[in-house]
C-alpha cells in the first residue's frame, strides 16, 4: 500500500507570492491533517478536511487555506506570503476523523520564503 | 485545552545506553496516547500507541506505558543505537479533536 504523499518536496518563493501544496492520503483514507512545523514553534496544526469538508481547523490567519477533493486528495494554499512562512508542511491522513486511530505522516513540503 | 509536555533536550547518549523521555499529558476525555519518530529529512512515523489506561506500546525495543494516574507516557528503550538517533514526538487524540503534540525531544546517539 503506498503511503502519504506529498508534491512537491521543495519550494523557494518570494515574499507575497502564493503557493499551493498537494497531498494524496493512503488509499482509503478519508481525513487528512496538515501541520506546519518550524524549529521556534514546533508541530502546529493548521486543519483537518474529512469528506471535502473542513472538520477542524488551528490558529493560523486566513492566508492559510485549504481544500479535499471527492477522491480525499487534499491541497493547501498560502497567499501572501510572508518570511515568517518558510517551514515544513506536513500533511497526515487517517481512516476517519474525530477517532482515536493513528495518522500517517507524509514526508513533508519544505517550503522558503526569500 | 489538551496538552502535552516532553523534555525538549537534546539528549545526548552513548550506544547501549538506557533511554527515557518523559511525557506527560492534559486532556478532558480519554486520550489515546502516541509516539511518533522523525528521521532527518522525513516525515514522522508512527513508533507505538497505547489507548487505554495500563496499555503498553511497544515497538522496535522502545516501549511506553499509560499511566492514567500520573497522566504519564513515558518512553524507554534498554539499549539505544546510533540509528535511533531522531526526533521523538509524544501526542494525544481524544475522540472528536485533533491531534495535540509535544515539542519533540532531539536524541543523539553517538557510537
Amino acid at each position: 500500500k503506498a503511503g502519504v504523499t506529498q508534491t512537491p518536496r521543495y519550494l523557494i518563493k518570494t515574499r507575497g507570492q502564493q503557493v499551493t501544496l498537494s497531498c494524496s492520503p493512503i488509499s482509503g483514507h478519508r481525513s487528512v491533517s496538515w501541520y506546519q512545523q518550524t524549529p521556534g514553534q514546533g508541530l502546529q496544526f493548521l486543519f483537518e478536511y474529512f469528506s471535502e469538508t473542513q472538520r477542524n481547523k488551528g490558529n493560523f490567519p486566513g492566508r492559510f487555506s485549504g481544500r479535499q477533493f471527492s477522491n480525499s486528495r487534499s491541497e493547501m494554499n498560502v497567499s501572501t506570503l510572508e518570511l515568517g512562512d518558510s517551514a515544513l508542511y506536513l500533511c497526515a491522513s487517517s481512516l476517519v476523523s474525530g477517532s482515536n486511530n493513528e495518522q500517517f505522516f507524509g514526508p513533508g513540503t519544505r517550503l522558503t520564503v526569500l | 485545552g489538551d496538552s502535552v509536555t516532553q523534555m525538549e533536550g537534546p539528549v545526548t547518549l552513548s550506544e547501549e545506553a538506557f533511554l527515557t523521555i518523559n511525557c506527560t499529558y492534559t486532556a478532558t476525555g480519554y486520550p489515546s496516547l502516541f509516539w511518533y519518530v522523525q528521521y532527518p529529512g522525513e516525515g514522522l512515523q508512527l513508533l507505538l500507541k497505547a489507548t487505554k489506561a495500563d496499555d503498553k506500546g511497544s515497538n522496535k525495543g522502545f516501549e511506553a506505558t499509560y499511566r492514567k494516574e500520573t497522566t504519564s507516557f513515558h518512553l524507554e528503550k534498554g539499549s539505544v543505537q546510533v540509528s535511533d538517533s531522531a526526533v521523538y514526538f509524544c501526542a494525544l487524540s481524544t475522540r472528536g479533536q485533533n491531534f495535540v503534540f509535544g515539542p519533540g525531544t532531539r536524541l543523539s546517539v553517538l557510537p
